[in-house]
């Protein structure tokens, strides 16, 4: 079963407007959730990332939400620009010492100019 | 600054031959290492990770391995490769001294043919 979802494979923006990404976990005892951009045959590039103990993290456009009690978050892109077409994963830190993280499946997002 | 580098970028392989990915790390001392696989359909997955030289963690079972012989060095290898070994192939390091974050290689694309 997975720990971290994300239950939407694509989505497409108009440039200017917001983007949404989404997320949804199951382990309650998270540290940390992270966010990572990912362009076609790249390493991923780590963007954001939220503590379980605050409930929204602000860096320049982009803004990271967290639900505890919905076991939610999310990732808004504000606004949306078209160099921020890529695959954005979600990953969950929890634990000490080795720092794995669990990643979602991504989410393909495409800004349309 | 900590910069990370994996070869070789692209590999395609027969069924059966062995294979070799190298990653190195530079600027950090004992850091964690990881290498992750992106395969279509299943985001990213963790295949092994270290905590230091010789110790190795596998969290997928496969007919890969992993070795740490020095302490910024992290090698996957597989004696016989298999058609579904194909897929992109990532390293990636961690430290205590940069916090919860992991940072990712420019990867590696192996096609087995």
């Amino acid at each position: 079963d997975q720990q971290v979802k994300q239950n939407s494979p694509s989505l497409s923006v108009q440039e200017g407007r917001i983007s949404i990404l989404n997320c949804d976990y199951t382990n309650s005892m998270f540290d940390y959730f992270l966010w990572y951009k990912k362009y076609p045959a790249e390493g991923p590039t780590f963007l954001i990332s939220i503590s379980s103990i605050k409930d929204k993290n602000e860096d320049g456009r982009f803004t990271v939400f967290l639900n505890k009690s919905a076991k939610h978050l999310s990732l808004h892109i504000v606004p949306s620009q078209p160099g921020d077409s890529a695959v954005y994963f979600c990953a969950e830190y929890s634990g000490a010492g080795s720092y794995q993280l669990t990643f979602g499946k991504g989410t393909k997002l495409s800004v349309i100019p | 600054s900590q910069t990370i580098h994996q070869w070789p970028a692209t590999l395609v392989q027969p069924v059966g031959s062995p294979l070799s990915l190298e990653c190195t790390v530079e600027g950090t001392s004992n850091p964690n290492l990881y290498w992750y696989r992106q395969a279509a359909g299943r985001g990213l997955q963790l295949l092994f990770y270290s905590v230091g030289i010789g110790q190795i963690s596998s969290e997928v079972p496969q007919n890969l391995s992993a070795s740490r012989p020095q302490d910024r060095q992290f090698i996957l290898s597989s004696k016989k490769l298999l058609l579904s070994d194909s897929g992109f192939y990532l390293c990636a390091w961690s430290s205590v001294s940069v916090g919860n974050t992991i940072y990712f290689g420019e990867g590696s694309w192996l096609t087995v043919v």
